[in-house]
């Protein structure tokens, strides 16, 4: 499977705390994006870095890209209930094809 | 604006029935669609990218004849689940791709249907 990891699957914080989540993956990306679903809903794209950034910021939110170690960390700061949500990964490899290849994704609880 | 809408939202009937889920982009156009598939506490798994005009390109192991896409028009993309067992009991995802947009490689996600199959 070509399907990316994410680490870690799970993540419970306290209103307030940063959160940081890992994504690995395994091909050579054109670029690299975060998705957030709350429970039993659709995917909102949160941010999108390409594989020549190393680093993306977008309100709270901060995106890292390593490509030589095929990983890549979002971290939520000063997290807020309103956070809580699944977070994904999500790769577009650097061939002809437009389908996104999805992380396993971090579960991630804020309490207030 | 770019907001996908998918219809119904939820969806039950009995196995060996079909079940269509419409997928529409509201206000954009999009060339290409993509169909996932998400079982609980998983991720979403593509099952196929819908070409407008062209059929689809389904991803391996998704059969073909029994998942359906028809994407006859720039807004719309349809997906027939064919004699529906419980197995293919599962949240439906939709995406569309707006290529008139700066981030051209932004999909932009449907709500989902949830389908359970009895």
């Amino acid at each position: 499977s070509q399907q990316g990891e994410e680490d870690p699957q799970a993540l419970s914080i306290q209103e307030g705390e940063n959160a940081t989540m890992n994504c690995s993956y395994k091909t050579s990306i054109n670029n690299l994006q975060w998705y957030r679903q709350n429970s039993g809903r659709g995917l909102v794209h949160l941010i999108l870095i390409r594989s020549n950034e190393r680093e993306k910021h977008s309100g709270r939110l901060r995106v890292t890209l390593d490509t030589s170690k095929k990983s890549s960390s979002l971290l939520i700061t000063a997290s807020r209930a309103a956070d809580t949500a699944s977070y994904f990964c999500a790769t577009k490899e650097n061939t002809g094809f437009q389908k996104l290849v999805f992380g396993t994704g971090t579960r991630l609880l804020v309490s207030p | 604006g770019a907001v996908v809408s998918q219809h119904p939202s939820w969806v039950i009937c009995k196995s060996g029935t079909s079940v269509k889920i419409e997928c529409r982009s509201l206000d954009f156009q999009a060339t290409t669609m993509f169909w996932y598939r998400q079982f609980p506490k998983q991720s979403l798994m593509l099952m196929a990218t819908s070409n407008e005009g062209s059929k689809a390109t389904y991803e391996q192991g998704v059969e073909k004849d029994k998942f359906l896409i028809n994407h006859a028009s720039l807004t719309l993309s349809t997906l027939t689940v064919t004699s529906a067992h419980p197995e293919d009991s599962s949240f439906y995802i939709c995406s569309a791709r707006d290529l008139t947009s700066f981030g051209a490689d932004t999909q932009y996600f449907g709500p989902g249907t949830r389908l359970t199959v009895l």
